[in-house]
């Protein structure tokens, strides 16, 4: 079993829904990362989070310490937001252990 | 602000031949840096991390190997390459512990 599991693997929507992607993880961490992975390739640090919740524009994370659980949520989504979103942990160290990945397709 | 460059972008490269792929940061000092590799269909793997110049840890036995000859350079190398080395190489860089990382745009290796 991976110590990050991500659901769900892929994703499709149209244009303007509410689109949550899920984080679970099985080890202590010290925070969390949501990363973006565009087609190119290219990755983007979206949010790093320990506790709570963080907005950002149209994006949302949360965390649930006790549950090990983390969400990514994305509000009046839209193509752009077509990537790859993976959620990444880090021990007490800076080395991150990685999720395979959600992909999301927003069709217009 | 703080940069990261990597190259080359993309690279196809015959089995056997040597790998030098280089990345720099601007705008820091005594980063930490990261080199990263995600396989086809795979998540992202660490290979190497290095906290200053000289020192490199290395996470996964392979055929790679790290330098990092100034403190804003990190060299990911292989004398020979293998099949199994295709894929998509990332470098990144954090300030401190606990720190987002910044990643390069990636190197994508093809090994014929």
């Amino acid at each position: 079993k991976n110590e990050v599991e991500q659901s769900p693997q892929n994703l499709t929507a149209q244009e303007g829904e509410f689109i949550t992607i899920n984080c679970s993880y099985s080890v202590g961490i010290s925070a969390l990362h949501w990363l973006q992975q565009h087609p190119g390739g290219g990755i983007v640090s979206l949010f790093m989070l320990s506790s709570g919740k963080k907005k950002h524009g149209r994006l949302i994370a949360t965390i649930n310490i006790q549950e090990k659980h983390s969400s990514l949520h994305i509000t009046a989504s839209h193509p752009r937001d077509s990537a790859v979103y993976i959620c990444a942990v880090s021990l007490n160290t800076d080395k991150l252990i990685f999720g395979t990945g959600t992909r999301l397709q927003v069709f217009p | 602000s703080q940069t990261i460059h990597q190259w080359p972008a993309t690279l196809v490269q015959p089995v056997g031949s040597p790998l030098s792929l280089e990345c720099t940061v601007e705008g820091t000092s005594n980063p930490n840096l990261y080199w990263y590799r995600q396989a086809a269909g795979r998540g992202l793997q660490l290979l190497f991390y290095s906290v200053g110049i000289g020192q490199i840890s290395s996470e996964v036995p392979q055929n790679l190997s790290a330098s990092r000859p100034q403190d804003r350079q990190f060299i990911l190398s292989s004398k020979k390459l293998l099949l199994s080395d295709s894929g998509f190489y990332l470098c990144a860089w954090s300030g401190q512990l606990n720190q987002p990382q910044h990643f390069g745009d990636g190197t994508r290796l093809s090994i014929l």
